[in-house]
């Protein structure tokens, strides 16, 4: 099974701040590999797509990055409403697998 | 306006079974994997079954093959998770997403509210 391990998993920011959250996979998945948005007691949202794509909708403050083995998703300039938790998955081999997320709280 | 919207959830004694069910609108359902996915509180997200259109292929996580099984019926619009032997490791939100899927390669692009399964004695 493919491991997905992202870090940090709890992140404290501040609004207007930049942040970057990693995601490292066990093996090779080129860039099958999505983002999701889940805020509490709500279903994930899709945010982006091979790697780097920005789901219709997600506001471009969002970016995907990398291949292989090492993602990135950055927010570059939080916002209030993007206090979530979010979370990598690959679809590069069964079974699907995700990360464990990560908590981003207001500082 | 995409509608998924699962039931049957709810409190069950280990080696019990219980039924899921997701009723879809908004988009026809014949035309796309579909897919359950659960949470147990406090952890992180996890894929448990995926079916094909026609329900002429289907892929479980390991940790229930042989105690669920997903089914859908196109006509009723509805995607179902039979779960059997249910342990407490069971125990999470279990929700329904529509999965876009090119080959074996999928993605969930639209999720239902959730439903909670809780297995306990």
């Amino acid at each position: 099974d493919i491991q997905l391990t992202q870090s940090p998993s709890f992140l404290s920011a501040s609004v207007g701040d930049r942040v970057t959250i990693t995601c490292r996979a066990s093996e090779d998945i080129d860039s099958y590999l999505v983002w999701y948005q889940q805020k509490p007691g709500k279903a994930p949202k899709l945010l982006i797509y091979a790697a780097s794509t920005l789901q219709s909708g997600v506001p471009s403050r969002f970016s995907g990055s990398g291949s292989g083995t090492e993602f990135t998703l950055t927010i570059s300039s939080l916002q209030p409403e993007d206090f979530a938790t979010y979370s990598c998955q690959q679809l590069n081999s069964y079974p699907i697998t995700f990360g464990q997320g990560t908590r981003l709280e207001i500082k | 306006e995409m509608q998924l919207v699962e039931s049957g959830g709810g409190l069950v004694q280990p080696g019990g079974s219980l039924r899921l069910s997701c009723g879809v609108s908004g988009f026809t359902l014949s035309s796309y994997w579909m897919s359950w996915v659960r949470q147990a509180p406090g952890k992180g997200l996890e894929w448990v079954a995926n079916i094909k259109q026609d329900g002429s292929e289907k892929y479980y996580v390991d940790s229930v093959k042989g105690r669920f099984t997903i089914s859908r019926d196109n006509a009723k619009s509805s995607l179902y998770l039979q779960m059997n032997s249910l342990r407490a490791e069971d125990t999470a939100i279990y929700y329904c997403a529509r999965a876009d899927c090119i080959s074996t390669s999928c993605l969930f692009d639209y999720w239902g509210q959730g439903i909670l399964v809780t297995v306990s004695s």
